[in-house]
């Protein structure tokens, strides 16, 4: 069983589109959720933290559903620049477990 | 960035040989980790430190033997590695266990 599972898509959307990422972890006691992004063959790099309350930093909105064990990430008017893979990520105060990725594309 | 940084970026190894790739984080952090990332694989954790300690050894092969002589630096020690064993090595530091983590660039090693 995945600890972190994740649509691997892809997802090709046009410029400006509005995206939604999903994510569910198994481990109930998980603490800590994050969204990561990776270009290929580069490091994972932080994109966002994600809070119980739910969370936006700009065209990025992460929110969290504990009872239903679920992470999303909202992309808001897609820029060619967010084409990557983002990670979906989880907590349980000791490792952190990764998601396979999901790959976006934002096509001209 | 250069938060955290690893060397060597690239290493091509035989089988017999004996590598050590190096991590170093400036960024104040107190716990460190080696993940490894296969193609279509999700990020492996392989070691765990936390304050120099070893907190976490996910049944890594023996031809992989972490090093933390400070909080500062972690090595990786390669042996008699298998060509399975080619991958993205990527170090990693975060404030205290299971806080935001930040990677360095890691290290793509091939062996051959």
């Amino acid at each position: 069983r995945k600890e972190v599972e994740q649509d691997p898509g892809p997802f090709n959307v046009p410029e400006g589109a509005t995206v939604a990422f999903n994510c569910t972890y198994s481990n109930s006691a998980s603490q800590s959720f994050f969204w990561y992004r990776q270009d290929c063959r580069k490091e994972p790099k932080l994109l966002m933290s994600v809070y119980s309350s739910g969370n936006e930093d700009g065209r990025f909105t992460a929110q969290l559903n504990r009872a239903s064990q679920y992470i999303s990430l909202l992309i808001r008017d897609s820029k060619l620049s967010d084409s990557a893979t983002y990670l979906c990520v989880v907590s349980d105060g000791n490792q952190f477990y990764f998601g396979t990725g999901t790959s976006l594309t934002v096509i001209p | 960035e250069t938060g955290v940084t690893q060397t060597p970026r690239h290493l091509v190894m035989g089988m017999t040989n004996k590598k050590s790739l190096k991590c170093e984080q400036h960024l104040g952090h107190n716990a460190m980790y080696w993940y490894k990332q296969s193609a279509k694989k999700p990020l492996e954790l392989m070691f765990v430190y936390s304050l120099e300690e070893r907190v976490e050894n996910n049944s890594v092969p023996s031809r992989f033997s972490p090093e933390c002589p400070n909080s500062s630096h972690l090595f990786l020690h390669l042996h008699t590695l298998q060509p399975e064993d080619s991958a993205l090595y990527l170090c990693a530091s975060s404030q205290v266990l299971g806080l935001e983590a930040f990677f360095g660039q890691g290290t793509r090693l091939t062996v051959v």
